[in-house]
């Protein structure tokens, strides 16, 4: 089965802050990379689906990009309602894995 | 509105059984395939079953073949999981998820979840 392996598992940053977010897959999976946002005590919410489209709604500060194994999740200006762990999932052909997420906080 | 509501969580011995159910609305239930997927606590998400919109295709996370069952009830709008040998490490709460019809993978609602703990 294909792994998907996060980076940072944590951070901390300013508010107005460029923030990235890494994940990779152990093998190829094309563009087939979705993000998602969960807030504390929240269900998690889609950010970003075949790596780099915007969910409908989703604010255009956060951006995502990559294909193959290497993908990243961009936030170009952090703000306080984008605290939050964010997941990579990795879909079309199952099992559809997760990533361990990435907790961002304020500093 | 759309709405999937999850029910049937609770405390459960090691070995033994338990169904979950997520009731849906708003939406035409027979055409989306669903999930379910669920969370320990303190960790990240886990994929645990998906079950096309007929009902005829299912699939399951290894951790779990086997022992689960995933099925639906298109004439109640009812997702079902049936967790047997159950064990500590199933204990999470799991939530049903609505597949995304544009992007097959992607899920684009979320049951609020109902929560699982295995203990004696």
């Amino acid at each position: 089965d294909i792994q998907m392996t996060q980076s940072p598992s944590s951070l901390s940053a300013s508010v107005g802050d460029r923030v990235t977010i890494t994940c990779r897959a152990s093998q190829a999976i094309s563009n087939s990379l979705a993000w998602y946002q969960q807030k504390p005590g929240k269900v998690p919410e889609l950010l970003i689906y075949a790596a780099s489209t915007l969910q409908s709604g989703v604010p255009s500060r956060f951006s995502g990009s990559g294909s193959g194994t290497d993908f990243t999740l961009t936030i170009s200006s952090l703000q306080p309602e984008d605290v939050a762990t964010y997941y990579c999932q990795k879909y079309k052909s199952v099992p559809w894995t997760f990533g361990q997420g990435t907790k961002v906080e304020i500093k | 509105e759309l709405q999937l509501v999850d029910s049937g969580g609770g405390l459960v011995q090691p070995g033994g059984s338990l169904r979950l159910s997520c009731a849906a609305s708003g939406f035409t239930f027979s055409t989306y395939a669903m999930s379910w997927v669920r969370q320990a606590p303190g960790k990240g998400l886990e994929w645990v079953s998906l079950i096309s919109g007929s009902g005829g295709a299912t699939y399951y996370a290894d951790s779990v073949k086997g022992r689960f069952t995933i099925s639906r009830d298109n004439s109640k709008n009812t997702l079902y999981l049936q967790m047997n040998s159950l064990r500590a490490e199933d204990t999470a709460v799991y939530s049903c998820a609505r597949v995304s019809l544009a992007v097959w993978g992607v899920t684009d609602h979320w049951g609020q979840g109902t929560r699982v703990t295995v203990s004696s």
